[in-house]
């Protein structure tokens, strides 16, 4: 099984919601990150999870709280958000890298199909 | 500068064609290149990585890395109407999970 799956596929909140978005993998990858991806754009790092602990996040805003329950389970809850941030919500998953082999195959992301938010 | 550049296109092809496409970086502590593919309304797929310079070659896709001019390539040979896609460009650096995409370049194989 090498399937990220993501919940909900679209979702219309308004900038005063509180909303909250799923992520789901059971390759036993134990590194899990959200993308933002606005169209035509390539997709924008905003967190890591490696290890079930934060380790990179790239100065998002708080409006963007991750939260990583255990090893399968990556969320992202909204608050207040503003209407630019309206985009294509990706997951990704993949093996950390062990940082003690040069050169070693590197870790595969395994995407998620995405959920698109609307902020109204 | 943005730290990956790579031209949006798009870029139109007929069938069977020899596709090239290309990205350049500034950042010389990459040493990880991936190419993606990334269908309309679906996540990016992983197609080829290459780990520091040279070639490598699966099926129809060659990826190219040049290191020295920063400079790394993908190209499709034979290509088919179902390589219509956005093809995005990533680069890591060693031991390091934040992979950095380029632009993008749409891709359309004529029939």
């Amino acid at each position: 099984d090498t399937e990220v799956t993501q919940t909900p596929k679209h979702l219309v909140m308004g900038m005063t919601n509180k909303k909250s978005l799923k992520c789901e993998q059971h390759m036993g990858h134990r590194a899990m990150y959200w993308y933002k991806q606005k169209a035509k754009k390539p997709p924008e790092l905003m967190f890591v999870y490696s290890y079930e602990k934060l380790s990179i996040n790239e100065s998002v805003p708080s409006r963007f709280s991750p939260e990583c329950p255990n090893s399968s389970l990556l969320n992202l809850h909204l608050h207040a958000l503003q209407p630019e941030d309206s985009a294509l919500y990706l997951c990704a998953s993949s093996q950390p890298p062990s940082g003690r082999v040069a050169g070693e195959t590197p870790f595969e992301q395994y995407f998620g199909p995405g959920t698109r938010l609307t902020v109204t | 500068q943005k730290e990956v550049e790579q031209d949006p296109g798009p870029l139109s092809v007929p069938e069977g064609a020899i596709v090239s496409l290309n990205c350049t970086y500034s950042n010389s502590a990459f040493q990880y290149f991936m190419w993606y593919r990334q269908y309309s309304r679906k996540g990016p797929e992983l197609l080829m990585y290459t780990y520091s310079s040279g070639n490598k070659e699966d099926g129809r896709f060659t990826a190219q890395v040049d290191k020295s001019s920063k400079y790394i390539s993908l190209f499709i040979r034979d290509s088919q109407p179902s390589d219509s896609a956005t093809y995005l460009c990533a680069m890591s650096a060693y031991n390091n999970n934040d992979m950095r995409f380029g632009a993008g370049t749409r891709l359309t194989v004529k029939p």
